[in-house]
Order: C-alpha cells, then sequence, then structure tokens
C-alpha cells in the first residue's frame, strides 16, 4: 500500500524565494499534519485538516508559512518568503480520524535548506 | 500530556529480541502509550499503540505494566535494519493531534 507521499524529497533555495511543499496522504485518510523537525527543537506541529478543513494552525510560525488542503488527496505547505531559520525536515503525516487511538502515519519528509 | 523517560541509547544482538522500556509514572486513564521508530533520513514509523492491554502485531509487542507507569516494546528476533531512533510517546485524547517526540532510545543491532 502506498504511505504518504511528499514531494520534493530535498529544496534548496535561497532566501526570499517562496517554497511549496507538497503532500498526499494515504487514501481513506481524513485527518492530515504537517510537522516540522529540527535538532534545537525536535519535532513540532505545525497545522492539521481534518476532513479538508483546518482545524488547529497555531503551530504555525509566522504568517509566512501557509497551508492548504483543496481535496482529500493534497495538501500543499507554502512558505514566503523563506529565511534561513526556516531550514528544518519538513513532515505530513495523515491518519484515519484524529481520535487518540488513530496512528499516525509519517511521509519520508522534505529536507529544506535555505541559503 | 505525560512525560516519558527512555534511556538514551541501548545494544542488541543481530537475532536475539530486542526490549525498549519506557517510563511514563505520570500517565492518565485516556492516555495512549504509541511507539514510533526512525532510521536516519527517513520519516517516523509507527509502530504500536495500546492502552492497557498488552498488543502484539507484525512489528512488534507492547507490554504495558498493570499500574500503566511503564512499558516495553519487544522487537522479537532484531534485524540489522531495525537500527533506528525509538520513540515512546503518550498521547493524550484531549490534546491528541500533537504527537511529542522525545529524545527517545536509540538502538544499535549489532552482528
Amino acid at each position: 500500500d502506498a504511505g504518504v507521499i511528499q514531494s520534493p524529497r530535498h529544496e534548496v533555495t535561497e532566501m526570499g524565494q517562496e517554497v511549496t511543499l507538497r503532500c498526499k496522504p494515504i487514501s481513506g485518510h481524513n485527518s492530515l499534519f504537517w510537522y516540522r523537525q529540527t535538532m534545537m527543537r525536535g519535532l513540532e506541529l505545525l497545522i492539521y485538516f481534518n476532513n479538508n478543513v483546518p482545524i488547529d494552525d497555531s503551530g504555525m510560525p509566522e504568517d509566512r508559512f501557509s497551508a492548504k488542503m483543496p481535496n482529500a488527496s493534497f495538501s500543499t505547505l507554502k512558505i514566503q518568503p523563506s529565511e534561513p531559520r526556516d531550514s528544518a525536515v519538513y513532515f505530513c503525516a495523515s491518519s484515519f480520524g484524529s481520535g487518540a487511538n488513530q496512528p499516525q502515519h509519517f511521509g519520508d519528509g522534505t529536507r529544506l535548506s535555505i541559503l | 500530556d505525560a512525560k516519558t523517560t527512555q534511556p538514551p541509547s541501548m545494544d542488541c544482538a543481530e537475532g536475539r529480541a530486542a526490549n525498549l522500556p519506557c517510563n511514563h509514572s505520570t500517565i492518565s486513564g485516556n492516555e495512549y502509550v504509541y511507539w514510533y521508530r526512525q532510521i536516519h533520513s527517513q520519516g517516523p514509523q509507527y509502530i504500536i499503540h495500546g492502552l492497557k492491554n498488552n498488543e502484539t502485531n507484525e512489528m512488534a509487542s507492547l507490554i504495558i505494566t498493570e499500574d500503566r507507569k511503564s512499558s516495553t516494546l519487544i522487537l522479537p528476533h532484531a534485524t540489522l535494519r531495525d537500527t533506528a531512533v525509538y520513540y515512546c510517546i503518550v498521547r493524550a485524547s484531549y490534546n491528541n493531534n500533537d504527537m511529542r517526540f522525545g529524545a527517545g532510545t536509540r538502538l544499535t543491532v549489532k552482528p
């Protein structure tokens, strides 16, 4: 079975550029999560969607970050303008429902480097 | 959410059982115990979870003590590919979407 698919796997861009990360959740999953992982801060939840609707975006660091989920099979996380401190690995995860008994399944992430 | 404590590192011989402990002495009655692992450059991989009862799946077994204050993840026959960082997470039902990964246990399986 296909897992969560993220693209690109690696992104290197210059400060000030727009960055778009993409995620395809597992088919049938109706909850989607965006995380960021750094050595200093570990794994942080940025935003999550339930049935394509953003439920909690309190983890989004600044207005430079935005996320959309236009349909059940696709989500984007956009950073505009990007800054060096945004460099991190960004993970997307999905689950069947958002209950505590539903495991989240993660993609392999996008390693983002802002120069 | 309850805090978890894990040893920073463990070694295991290939083919032997790997037993990874986790302490969660402040766990509440409605909090689940989850285990994930992360292999370098990959995303966290779900292994198993449980509430009160012991659980087993194709990857591992989860043993939760009767008082629920600690648990053990068992990989019955460790292989070199099981070398990874293993995370024990307690997940509350009221704030159940934020997977708070701690430092985890770095398991090294040796030939």
